[in-house]
């Protein structure tokens, strides 16, 4: 079955620290994995995808095909990080909104 | 660019009564996303649409759960009889080949059945 954990309900560091928001994903295929966040009051926006392999806001993902994991990572938190972050796949072949999604973690950044 | 526009933002009614929700998705997307999120989950797919077409509602309550998109453009969800496990968040989202297949989703609407 296709399905996306994130372990974690919520993850509290302080400004400075460095950030790991974990998923893993369990799919038979080659999936594309993505990172969405949703800031207090806002819409869900995509961050970052497995294929773009960029750095959004400080942001890097790396996907782990023998882990079936795709860490969300950040050397240093900053308080604007604070948000819920939904890791999500899409099925090979299937738009790039046929998303499945995990439950999200909630990163709190303290001052 | 203008976002995805959803309406209304809220919704209250009671169990067995009905409700819509209106979609305007970006201007030129082809594809049409309606979502339910549930307190605590992610977001579910509940139907797909490519233009006026159904691509994919294989996750929705068809019993209840119903949605159209004529002229391929605006989207209406509804749901007839509300249950009380229908109270979530129902986001709408839109993607185009030009951009990417990015989904670009709308502020939501969140429904309560009491």
């Amino acid at each position: 079955a296709q399905r996306v954990t994130q372990p974690e309900k919520l993850l509290s560091v302080f400004k400075g620290a460095p950030v790991e928001l974990k998923c893993n994903y369990s799919y038979s295929g080659s999936p594309e994995l993505f990172w969405y966040v949703q800031y207090s009051r806002q819409r869900l926006q995509l961050l970052l995808r497995h294929i773009s392999r960029e750095s959004i806001k400080g942001f890097t993902a790396d996907l782990n095909k023998g882990e079936t994991s795709f860490h969300l990572k950040k050397p240093f938190a900053q308080e604007e990080d604070s948000a819920m972050y939904y890791c999500a796949l899409r099925p090979y072949g299937g738009s790039q909104g046929n998303l499945i999604f995990g439950k999200g973690t909630k990163l709190s950044v303290k001052p | 660019e203008a976002g995805v526009a959803q309406s209304p933002r809220y919704k209250i009614i009671e169990k067995r009564q009905s409700v819509a929700f209106w979609c305007n998705p970006i201007s030129g997307h082809a594809t049409l996303y309606w979502y339910q999120q549930i307190l605590g989950q992610g977001p579910k797919l509940l139907i797909q649409f490519q233009n006026n077409g159904v691509v994919d509602d294989s996750q929705l309550p068809k019993d209840r759960f119903s949605a159209e998109r004529l002229k391929g453009v605006d989207s209406t969800l509804k749901i007839q009889p509300a249950k009380l496990e229908d109270s979530a968040v129902y986001l709408c989202a839109s993607s185009s080949w030009e951009g990417g297949y990015e989904a670009f989703f709308g502020q939501g609407t969140r429904l309560t059945v009491v």
